[in-house]
């Protein structure tokens, strides 16, 4: 068990640019989720798949923000035109499909700061 | 709005002491609870959960009490260690629509003294 996987940890950018994460779910997870979470806050829901199939946005994800996994596997989080409020952590996690959605397994997340 | 609350950002105990954290939710609907735990640098990790149908659950030294009709739930740790102090977050799974997704709390950090 490698754990979840993101990449980068940390991803300093410019008001307006296109920022990218990856996250390496634990492989034979089939659930994945994005959270993120503010200075003070607790994680806030953003999207979830299973397998390769998004199944759920939350409105916190505007049309800025885009997730995908393409082959059920890794995902990328692309946020475009970056503004400074989308400054987070932003979290990965996966869960097998034979449990429920509550115990997840986090990923270190990526720090983003757009300044 | 918030439907779990955290109303204590952060707790300081004395290593071998009994730590409570506390816990309150407004939504009806959530129907499992869980705690989490976070060290600096890290994701959250998974510490203990209940369902809605007990009032009580065990693990080594971790014990989660529930109140349904409080809307209230604690996370005990006896005995408190060093290596405990970290922020712990409460989160809730609602029974309806969007079972997929998780609420959390915001947090309270847990300062275990030597």
């Amino acid at each position: 068990d490698t754990g979840v996987s993101q990449d980068p940890r940390h991803k300093i950018t410019k008001r307006g640019q296109n920022v990218t994460f990856r996250c390496d779910p634990i492989s034979e997870h089939n659930r994945l989720y994005w959270y993120r979470q503010t200075l003070g806050q607790g994680p806030e829901f953003l999207t979830y798949f299973q397998n390769e199939a998004q199944l759920e946005k939350s409105r916190l994800l505007s049309d800025r923000f885009s997730a995908e996994r393409p082959k059920g596997s890794f995902s990328t989080l692309e946020i475009q035109r970056t503004e400074q409020g989308d400054s987070a952590m932003y979290l990965c996690a996966s869960s097998p499909i034979d449990r429920g959605h509550e115990k997840l397994f986090f990923g270190s997340g990526t720090q983003l700061s757009v300044l | 709005d918030q439907q779990v609350k955290q109303n204590s950002p952060s707790l300081s105990v004395q290593e071998g002491r009994i730590s409570i954290l506390n816990c309150d939710y407004t939504n009806s609907m959530f129907d499992y609870f869980l705690w989490y735990k976070k060290y600096p640098a890290e994701g959250p990790t998974f510490l203990i959960s209940i369902s809605s149908i007990k009032d009580k659950n065990e693990d080594g030294r971790f014990t989660v009490f529930l109140n349904k009709s409080a809307k209230h739930l604690s996370l005990h740790i006896v005995p408190s260690q060093p290596g405990d102090s970290a922020v712990y977050f409460c989160a809730a799974r609602n029974s309806g629509a969007g079972s997929y997704q998780l609420t959390f709390g915001k947090g309270t950090k847990l300062s275990v003294i030597p």
